[in-house]
Formats: structure tokens, sequence, C-alpha cells
């Protein structure tokens, strides 16, 4: 069965750090989505991704967060200056139709910022 | 504002029928969907409703009632690998592709 794929599995950074999380969707996949889950809570929604744009991005997306698909494969998730708040774990998502209802979600890149 | 609720934990014995609920308010509401997390890894898609009504896959049931925003998902027949955190998430239209909107989870625990 076709797998989003997430790397790396941890990261640890200083505060201050960018990141970039990286992600390669189901290939016949058309819609993504970063979320993030802050352990013990519930999961998150950051951003949705369409036709090379944001279509939408949640209050969290602020502007330290950029997505881009810079190569048809792989979707990366920048933080540009890491905050402790930020230490999460972050999950891609795809889906190959806007009204298909199951999401396929990766496996997830646990970040920790120190 | 967007929110949904759902029990944090629940017990039930191997073999036994579990049911798990959630209520929800939102707006643009498209369907609810089911997820089961493995602490803490990938959610894995279980069931979605957009229509009012009982949905199965398996040992697995989902019920909508969208008159009275609320839903649950019924497992049946437990096992112990069925001892997860269950998610309930609101799909939202909106745009392109929508978006989940997750509640905070029920953690159930399934005992011999």
């Amino acid at each position: 069965e076709p797998e989003v794929t997430q790397t790396p599995s941890h990261q640890v950074t200083q505060m201050g750090q960018e990141v970039i999380l990286r992600c390669v969707p189901i290939s016949n996949h058309l819609y993504f989505y970063w979320y993030r889950q802050i352990l013990g809570q519930k999961v998150e929604f950051l951003v949705s991704f369409y036709n090379n744009e944001i279509s939408e991005k949640s209050e969290i997306f602020d502007d330290q967060f950029s997505v881009e698909r810079p190569d048809g494969s792989n979707f990366t998730l920048k933080i540009r200056s890491t905050k402790l708040e930020d230490s999460a774990m972050y999950f891609c998502a795809g889906n190959r139709d806007s009204l298909n209802y199951g999401y396929t979600f990766g496996s997830g890149t646990r970040l920790t910022v120190v | 504002g967007q929110s949904l609720e759902q029990p944090s934990e629940v017990t039930a014995v191997e073999g036994a029928i579990v049911q798990m609920n959630c209520t929800y308010q939102t707006s643009g509401f498209y369907g609810l969907s089911w997820y089961q997390q493995h602490d803490g890894g990938a959610p894995t898609f279980l069931s979605y409703n957009a229509l009012d009504g009982l949905e199965e896959t398996g040992r697995f049931s989902s019920f909508l009632s969208r008159s009275d925003s609320y839903g649950y998902l019924l497992l049946q027949e437990l096992q112990m690998k069925d001892s997860a955190s269950y998610f309930c998430a609101v799909r939202v239209f909106y745009n392109q592709g929508g978006k989940l909107i997750f509640g905070q989870g029920t953690e159930l625990s399934v005992k011999p």
C-alpha cells in the first residue's frame, strides 16, 4: 500500500535555528497538508496546499512557517526561527480528491527545540 | 468557533463492544471522520460519514446525526491491539481541499 514518507523521524534543534521537515507524498495525491500534535494533545491543522499554492492556513501558521513543493515530489515545511513551543510531532498528509474522505498521514517528524 | 468533544478515556474488555462518542460545533461541515493513533504514530483513517446513518467496515462502524451534531464509532469484538487513541475529525470544506479539525481523542484501553 502506498505510503507518505517523512524525514527525518526525529529532529533536535536549538531555539532560533531554521528547520526543514520533508515529506514525499503518494504520487497520485493532489492535496497536501501539514498538521502538528503537541505531546498529549490533539492533532492541529497547519496548512493545506494545492496546485502549488497554499489553500488555507491556520492561525498557528504565522510568518515563521512556509511550505513548498519545488520539484513536484518533495513537500517541505520550513520553520525559520524555531521557538520552544514549536516542539511537537509534525505530520504530513495527503489525499487525491478534495471530496475524498480519507487522508493518508505520514509517520511524522518529532521536532524538539532546546 | 470550531469545537469537538470526546470522552477522554474508555476501558473495555477483550471481545466486548465499545462505543466512542463525538459531538461537534463547526461551520462548513462536510463530514465526520474517525482516525486511530497508536502511541503518537501516524493517524490512520478508519471511517467517514457525510450523511446521516451508519457506515460499517468490518469490526468498525460509524454513525452520524447531522441534526444532533453527533456521531460515534463502534468497535466490535475488541482485541488487545485496538488499544489506542481514537480521534473524531470534522471535515470542513474551504477553498480547495478543505481541512480536518480534530477532537481531543478518546484513549481506549482493552483489558484481557
